[in-house]
């Protein structure tokens, strides 16, 4: 069965520290990985998705398909990166998997 | 606002009663799903329409769940004879259908909270 991890529910870090979000899947075919992200009373957006390589907002993310794994980083966090984020899976027959989420925290 | 839009934001029902929960779409997706997502959990899948089609319905959705999108534009989910644990809140997205399906983006709207009493 398909399934997504965020281990962490809960992340806190010092403006200008690096950050790491972590996200593990479980899915038997070829993967599409995406992190969503929550800002306080705004909607749920899409932040980046592995098969377009892309940096946004200081944040990357890359597939690693020995371990799983689809980890969020960003060198030097802002108090704006503030927000919930959620890794999604999306599996054929285009159903999305959401993890629990992962509140981070940027202090200033 | 010209993004996904969500009628009502809150609805608060009796249990055994049945509600109605409206989502209209950014005009030209043809892709429209319906989530249901509860504290400290992320968004659940419940069933996805493309177009007027709907093609796939979530096994965990009870028969007492029923979406329609009739003219492939805004959509309604029933559910009949409420409980409390279908408190939740109910998102809805929608997406355009790209040529490389990978580009896909979801749209999410704000989401109708429910609770049932």
């Amino acid at each position: 069965a398909q399934r997504v991890t965020q281990p962490e529910k809960l992340l806190s870090v010092f403006k200008g520290a690096p950050v790491e979000l972590k996200c593990n899947y479980s899915y038997s075919g070829s993967p599409e990985l995406f992190w969503y992200v929550q800002y306080s009373r705004q909607r749920l957006q899409l932040l980046l998705r592995h098969i377009s390589r892309e940096s946004i907002k200081g944040f990357t993310a890359d597939l690693n398909k020995g371990e799983t794994s689809f980890h969020l980083k960003k060198p030097f966090a802002q108090e704006e990166d503030s927000a919930m984020y959620y890794c999604a899976l999306r599996v054929t027959g285009n159903q999305f998997y959401f993890g629990t989420g992962t509140s981070l925290t940027v202090i200033p | 606002d010209t993004g996904v839009s969500q009628d009502p934001r809150h609805k608060i029902t009796k249990r055994g009663q049945n509600v109605t929960f409206r989502c209209d779409p950014i005009s030209e997706h043809n892709r429209l799903y319906w989530y249901r997502q509860t504290l400290g959990q992320g968004p659940e899948f419940l069933t996805y329409f493309q177009n007027e089609a709907q093609l796939e319905k979530s096994r965990l959705l009870s028969d007492r769940f029923s979406a329609e999108r009739p003219k492939g534009s805004f959509s309604t989910l029933e559910i009949q004879r409420t409980e409390q644990g279908d408190s939740a809140m109910y998102l809805c997205a929608s997406s355009n259908r790209q040529d490389t399906i990978r580009l896909e983006k979801l749209f999410f709207g704000s989401g109708t909270q429910l609770s049932v009493l």
